[in-house]
């Protein structure tokens, strides 16, 4: 069946260094790929996306690129905030239009 | 923000009593999905729907059942609450515009069985 693992939290990072979270996932077909964020008492909001191998999604300073031969969609920033404080979930879309998330991986960035 | 609301946001219920939450909508999207969420679980899927009247089982949909009479509105019921079931829920809306398309979700409903 299809699953996501990603990286067990939490992730103490300092303001201005280099984030990577690691999703990897299992699937048949060609799932669509999200990263989605959390910030304490809220929903989840989406953060990117890629739909086909080899591209990137991109947002707010974040990168993730579908990697096929890996099965692989890592979450990185060249330089966290403390805003970025959150927990990130890694998520796939399958054929059958389910949605599947990870566990979670909660990120606190200290000043 | 999505046009998508959860109710109750909170309830506090005794075992054994059925519970319903219920999921409302206003973007007239085709999917609707409920997770609850646990520590070190993250998200698990319990039901989905893919149409009015049309519904599939996720990951953890044993105590669940599920009703979709209109697009607008997805129920989750809890035939028979059990402590196991305490957690927060969460309800997401997508429309049916490809792969890629994102899912929306609502606040949350934080559930205590005691």
């Amino acid at each position: 069946g299809n699953s996501v693992t990603q990286m067990e939290g939490p992730v103490t990072l300092s303001e201005e260094a280099f984030l990577t979270i690691n999703c990897t996932y299992t699937a048949t077909g060609y799932p669509s790929l999200f990263w989605y964020v959390q910030y304490p008492g809220e929903g989840l909001q989406l953060l990117l996306k890629a739909t086909k191998a080899d591209d990137k999604g991109s947002n707010k300073g974040f990168e993730a690129t579908y990697r096929k031969e890996t099965t692989s969609f890592h979450l990185e920033k060249g330089s966290v905030q403390v805003s970025d404080s959150a927990v990130y979930f890694c998520a796939l879309k399958s054929s059958a239009s389910k949605i599947i998330f990870g566990s979670g991986t909660r990120l606190s960035i200290r000043p | 923000d999505a046009g998508i609301t959860q109710s109750p946001r909170h309830k506090v219920t005794e075992t054994g009593t059925p519970v319903t939450l219920r999921c409302h909508q206003t973007e007239n999207h085709r999917y609707m999905y409920w997770y609850r969420q646990d520590p070190g679980h993250g998200l698990r899927l319990i039901h989905y729907s893919y149409g009015v009247k049309d519904t599939d089982k996720g990951e953890v949909s044993d105590g669940y059942s599920v009703s979709r009479s209109k697009t607008e509105d997805f129920l989750l019921t809890l035939e028979s609450a059990t402590s196991s079931q305490t957690s927060v829920y969460f309800c997401a809306i997508r429309g049916d515009y490809g792969g890629g398309t994102e899912a929306f979700f609502g606040q949350g409903t934080r559930l205590t069985v005691v």
